[in-house]
């Protein structure tokens, strides 16, 4: 079975600086999908970036980045120019990428973030 | 109007109450899921389906029962409604047929049972 590993259960950044949110994961399958969803205090899951893992190109959406290391199984969010809205809940998550009974999401612990002013 | 919605958004119930939380979804897809979330421990999947005749369990499916009504919806059931069942409860749609990858969730449940 997989899993998700999130080793950073707080971290906080100052507006504008760079913060890195960490997350590993064991699978014996060489193709799969990973995401980042982002939860607010509103609770509502957010997709933040989504990597395929047949895909050797990190991910990018906006302020947003992916270090995608398959051999290492490590899958990191970037988050540039922090903003207050980015305050919130990270959720790392897996997808197998066989379809017929293994689309189900496997997700991480979470990593809260704190954005300072 | 959300794509998925939840109903109720939160709820107080008894121990020993049976409670029904219901989901529905205008996304057309297959696939609806029950997870659950509690602190510290992020979201863990109770069951899920794959079409109306479609039911499996998941990874923490005791206490719990659900019903897929139609294809739009899927209700989870507290049959016996105890403390440690007070969690956020989400339900969520995907449909990887149409190359929909990722999962899209509802507003969530937030159950107390006291």
């Amino acid at each position: 079975a997989q899993t998700v590993t999130q080793s950073q259960p707080e971290m906080s950044v100052q507006e504008a600086e760079t913060v890195t949110l960490s997350c590993t994961y064991d699978t014996s399958e060489s193709d799969y999908y990973l995401f980042w969803y982002k939860q607010p205090p509103s609770r509502q899951m957010i997709l933040v970036i989504r990597q395929e893992a047949y895909k050797q190109q990190n991910a990018t959406e906006n302020r947003f980045s992916v270090n995608f290391q398959k051999a290492a199984k490590s899958f990191s969010l970037k988050i540039s120019d922090s903003q207050l809205g980015d305050a919130a809940m990270y959720f790392c998550a897996y997808r197998s990428y066989f379809q017929g009974g293994s689309e189900k999401l496997v997700f991480g612990k979470g990593t809260k973030l704190t954005v300072n002013p | 109007d959300a794509d998925v919605t939840q109903t109720p958004r939160n709820r107080i119930t008894k121990t020993g109450k049976r409670i029904m939380l219901e989901c529905s979804q205008t996304k057309g897809h297959d696939r609806m899921y029950w997870y659950r979330q509690d602190p510290g421990l992020g979201l863990r999947l109770i069951y899920y389906s794959f079409d109306v005749k479609d039911i499996n369990k998941g990874e923490i499916s005791d206490g719990y029962s659900v019903s897929r009504q139609a294809q739009a919806k899927f209700s989870l059931s507290l049959e016996s409604a105890i403390p440690n069942q007070t969690a956020l409860y989400f339900c969520a749609t995907s449909d990887p047929n149409r190359g929909n990858t990722e999962a899209f969730f509802g507003q969530g449940t937030r159950l107390t049972v006291v």
